[in-house]
């Protein structure tokens, strides 16, 4: 099974400020990551997949890199929607798919 | 506009059954794969089922293999997770979710999601 590790766990920023996410694979996974945002009490949401291509109606200010193990999420700039937990997911495995733990970013 | 509503979720002892249920509309349901995924009780997310457009292709995590059944019903364009021998473990909000397909994609719209609480 693929084993996804996201830092840190918890990311105390402010708003303006730029966030950067990360998602290590236990094994090389191509460029087949996805990334989503979960609000408290909402549903997931897709950000990014194939690694860097952002998904229909995401702001610019979210950009995706990384290929093989090691992957990044960046958040230019923090609107105060931004504060939520960040999900990356595996597809090399698909239709299977595993999630990494999860990294909350929140106000400072 | 793409929606999909979960229902069946509640309160049920640990061996019992629940069938869930997810609505689709808004889209061709027939070009599109679908999956659920749960969330317990503060934690992380966890892929639960998927399931093809044409059904000839159903995939369960192990945690679930044996237990849960997954199927589709395209004349009323939903999908149906039948949960059997419920444990504990199994509390959680579950939500579908419409897959983009392939590896390079993503699952690109969420219902709210239907809590499952498994408890004697």
């Amino acid at each position: 099974e693929v084993v996804l590790t996201q830092s840190p766990v918890t990311l105390s920023l402010s708003p303006g400020e730029r966030a950067t996410l990360s998602c290590r694979a236990s094994q090389s996974l191509s460029t087949y990551l996805a990334w989503y945002q979960q609000r408290p009490g909402q549903a997931p949401r897709l950000l990014i997949y194939d690694a860097s291509k952002r998904a229909t109606g995401v702001p610019a200010r979210f950009s995706g890199s990384g290929s093989g193990t090691d992957f990044t999420l960046t958040i230019n700039s923090l609107e105060p929607e931004d504060f939520a937990v960040y999900y990356c997911q595996q597809r090399f495995t698909w239709p299977s798919v595993t999630f990494g733990g999860g990294t909350k970013v929140e106000i400072k | 506009e793409v929606k999909l509503v979960e229902s069946g979720g509640g309160l049920v002892k640990p061996g019992g059954s629940l069938r869930l249920s997810c609505a689709a509309s808004g889209f061709t349901f027939t070009y599109y794969s679908l999956i659920w995924v749960r969330q317990a009780p503060g934690k992380g997310l966890e892929w639960v089922a998927y399931i093809s457009r044409r059904s000839d292709q159903v995939k369960y995590a192990e945690s679930v293999k044996g237990r849960f059944r997954l199927s589709r019903d395209d004349a009323t364009e939903s999908v149906l997770l039948q949960m059997n021998s419920l444990r504990v473990e199994d509390t959680a909000i579950y939500f579908c979710a419409r897959e983009l397909g392939g590896s390079a994609a993503g699952s690109d719209y969420w219902g709210q999601g239907t809590p499952v609480t498994v408890s004697s």
